[in-house]
């Protein structure tokens, strides 16, 4: 059975930085793409960034480039998240969400980790 | 705003036929494969359909996907109480070169 398991959310000010981590399971980590999504409350969907299953090509969201880098450790079945000079607008439950069979789609969530950005 | 536009909300009564538009543009929907998500209530989306039309394994055919254009459409037939949720669309962007979400449609079966 496929399972992602976020952790690392929590309450931090502004322009602080937090660490997200998914912890993967059920199936071969390494061949799988992968994504973080998050959803601000009462909003909704947001894709944010995108790994490789090599960890050779990265992608960003306009809103979070240059302040969020994404990372895996395949060893580790683990997808991470660095957060950097956080925002109020990046207060939001984060998912990590692995790339479908389809072109477009992502197949499997995790239950999500909120993190709220406040002083 | 999202780049792709879904009808706030939808309702129907039990055992109906709803359907929710997704519509957006050439570089998004009129190029790419469309992916549909339901949301229930305090929970994480799952995935309903993908390249446009596909169910994965487990998904009922209550549900199913169309794409016309620049457009999509869900569509959930036999409407039941445990239906009610929100319903995203999702896409790649090719001139953003990021993927992309409707806003949502909050289905309501009364």
């Amino acid at each position: 059975e496929v399972q992602l398991v976020e952790s690392g959310g929590g309450l931090v000010q502004p322009g602080g930085s937090l660490r997200l981590s998914c912890a993967a399971s059920g199936f071969t980590f390494s061949t799988q793409d992968m994504n973080w999504v998050r959803q601000a409350p009462g909003k909704g969907l947001e894709w944010v960034s995108y790994i490789s299953g090599s960890s050779g090509t990265k992608i960003y969201a306009d809103s979070v480039k240059g302040r969020f880098t994404i990372s895996r450790d395949n060893a580790k079945n683990s997808l991470y998240l660095q957060m950097n000079s956080l925002r109020d607008e990046d207060t939001a439950v984060y998912y990590c969400a692995r790339d479908g069979v389809g072109a477009t789609d992502f197949d499997y969530w995790g239950q999500g980790t909120l993190v709220t950005v406040s002083s | 705003q999202s780049v792709l536009t879904q009808p706030p909300s939808v309702s129907a009564a039990p055992g109906q036929k709803v359907t929710i538009s997704c519509s957006g543009s050439s570089p998004n929907i009129g190029n790419n494969y469309v992916s549909w998500y339901q949301q229930l209530p305090g929970t994480a989306p799952k995935l309903l359909i993908y390249d446009n039309n596909k169910r994965p394994s487990g998904i009922p055919d209550r549900f199913s996907g169309s794409k016309s254009g620049t457009s999509a459409t869900l569509g959930i037939t036999g409407l039941q109480t445990g239906d009610e949720a929100d319903y995203y669309c999702g896409t790649w962007d090719s001139s953003l070169s990021a993927r992309v979400f409707g806003g949502g449609t909050k289905l309501t079966v009364l």
